[in-house]
């Protein structure tokens, strides 16, 4: 398997710009993750899918970031508009989740670095 | 809320020694403990994992351990080489009951550099 496979690598934009950052998790993996690492925050969770459904949202900054899921192969993150506060690396991560222990570990793709101007 | 705490934030030592990174966390009623590895520019590699119910897990030259009661793992490196170099992160899965998935937390991370 490829792993988790993430699109661009880097993207620079400018402010008011919409960017889309695009995720495609490992076949079979029923969880989808979406992270930003910044310097100040660390790395936190923005929003998690199971079987395409968001799940918990409650790490979206504000109503400038959506996520969606359209199937179990792929996933986007859309900021629009874009703001320098925005600039971080993104990740995605996918996982299963085995029954009855579960023993699940998140794989992380190589991540998206965003740089709003 | 969760709170990880990583002890230290950057550590260098030369090729060959022992060395232990710390994680604290905040509140106990976690699922598991996982450590990862980051190398610059990249994304992130599990290195082990712990459940709630185990003290420690080991694979090759790492040993990690849990205390739950107290809220600390420790990450043991033996015989530490320049490959070992690199952003080290604990994370705790949050207890999200049954068989939810209880969201992580991670520390800020330990930048590990391991000289020759």
């Amino acid at each position: 398997d490829a792993g988790v496979i993430q699109s661009p690598r880097h993207e620079v934009t400018e402010m008011g710009q919409e960017v889309t950052l695009r995720c495609k998790p490992i076949s079979g993996h029923d969880y989808l993750f979406w992270y930003r690492q910044t310097m100040m925050r660390g790395l936190e969770l923005l929003i998690y899918f199971n079987n395409n459904v968001p799940i918990d949202d409650s790490g979206m900054p504000e109503d400038r970031f959506s996520a969606k899921m359209p199937n179990a192969s792929f996933s986007t993150l859309k900021i629009q508009p874009s703001e320098p506060r925005d600039s971080a690396v993104y990740f995605c991560a996918s996982s299963s989740l085995p029954r009855p222990v579960l023993t699940d570990t998140q794989y992380f793709g190589p991540g998206t670095r965003l740089t709003v101007l | 809320k969760q709170e990880v705490t990583q002890i230290p934030a950057a550590l260098s030592v030369p090729e060959g020694e022992n060395l232990v990174l710390n994680c604290s966390f905040t509140d106990s009623a976690i699922y598991n403990l996982q450590w990862f590895r980051q190398d610059p520019g990249k994304g992130l590699t599990s290195l082990l994992l712990i459940q709630s119910s185990q003290r420690e897990q080991t694979s090759g030259r790492l040993n990690a351990s849990l205390d739950k009661s107290s809220g600390r793992s420790t990450l043991y490196i033996a015989a530490s080489q320049p490959g070992d170099s690199a952003t080290y992160l604990c994370a705790v899965r949050s207890w999200a009951g049954g068989t939810s998935y209880g969201k992580l937390t991670f520390g800020q991370g330990t930048i590990l550099t391991v000289h020759p």
